[in-house]
């Protein structure tokens, strides 16, 4: 099946130091990606949608400048928390879809990455 | 707008026995897709099984089965021979059109010996 890769798994930094988390599709080509943010114990917390190639679409209430999202290339989105503070500690995690977002698929499936736990000190 | 309600936070069961999780949604779409995604420890999202809304048989993935019920906006998972490789938490999800995944809340599914 399909893998999206997603680096690091874990990470440490300093607050106002910024973290970048990549989330790369191995065998084919992510027309849409997704990423997420997850609490303990609670459920996944969409924050942007992003094409290839156009800006990223942001969820209400989710920081374009604090969360910057390229996605550049068909294979690879990243995720940059810019000014990190212990606030943003959290899980994320990235998906991908072959398809592009408005399109329906008949056989669409999503793909996940394997997620990032960031903690800021 | 979409919403998921999955109404039981935590189960149990033993080893060997069914266990069926709920799901409920709302939509006023008619083409759209049901899933259920299972995360154990690890924390990987993987999928368990899924369900596109015209097809009216039940998807079934070995031990894992749905109820698809399109008028009442139910779909629940049923697990049998429960293994205790099946504790995990699990997210059932629905998505239309624009591939964002809607999800509920989750219940913590555990397995014991």
């Amino acid at each position: 099946g399909a893998v999206v890769s997603q680096h690091p798994s874990w990470v440490i930094c300093k607050s106002g130091t910024s973290v970048k988390i990549e989330c790369r599709s191995l065998d084919f080509q992510a027309t849409t990606m997704f990423w997420y943010r997850q609490f303990p114990k609670q459920s996944l917390m969409l924050m942007a949608t992003s094409n290839e190639g156009s800006k990223a679409t942001y969820e209400q209430g989710v920081e374009k400048d604090k969360f910057l999202i390229n996605h550049a290339s068909l294979t690879l989105s990243t995720l940059t928390v810019t000014s990190a503070h212990p606030e943003d500690s959290s899980f994320y995690i990235c998906s991908a879809s072959l398809s592009a977002a408005g399109e329906y698929a008949t056989n669409e499936k999503l793909f996940f990455g394997s997620g990032t736990q960031l903690s800021v000190l | 707008a979409q919403t998921v309600t999955q109404s039981q936070p935590e189960m149990s069961v033993q080893e060997a026995e069914t266990v069926t999780l709920s799901c409920t949604y709302d939509t006023s779409e008619n083409n759209y897709y049901l899933f259920w995604y299972k995360q154990p420890p690890s924390r990987q999202m993987i999928l368990v099984i899924r369900q596109e809304a015209y097809k009216q048989q039940n998807a079934t993935e070995n031990r894992f089965s749905v109820n698809f019920q399109k008028a009442a906006k139910s779909f629940s998972l049923k697990i049998s021979d429960s293994q205790l490789g099946d504790t995990a938490m699990y997210f059932c999800a629905f998505m239309w059109s624009n591939y964002q995944l809607i999800w509920g809340a989750g219940t913590k599914l555990i397995i014991k010996p």
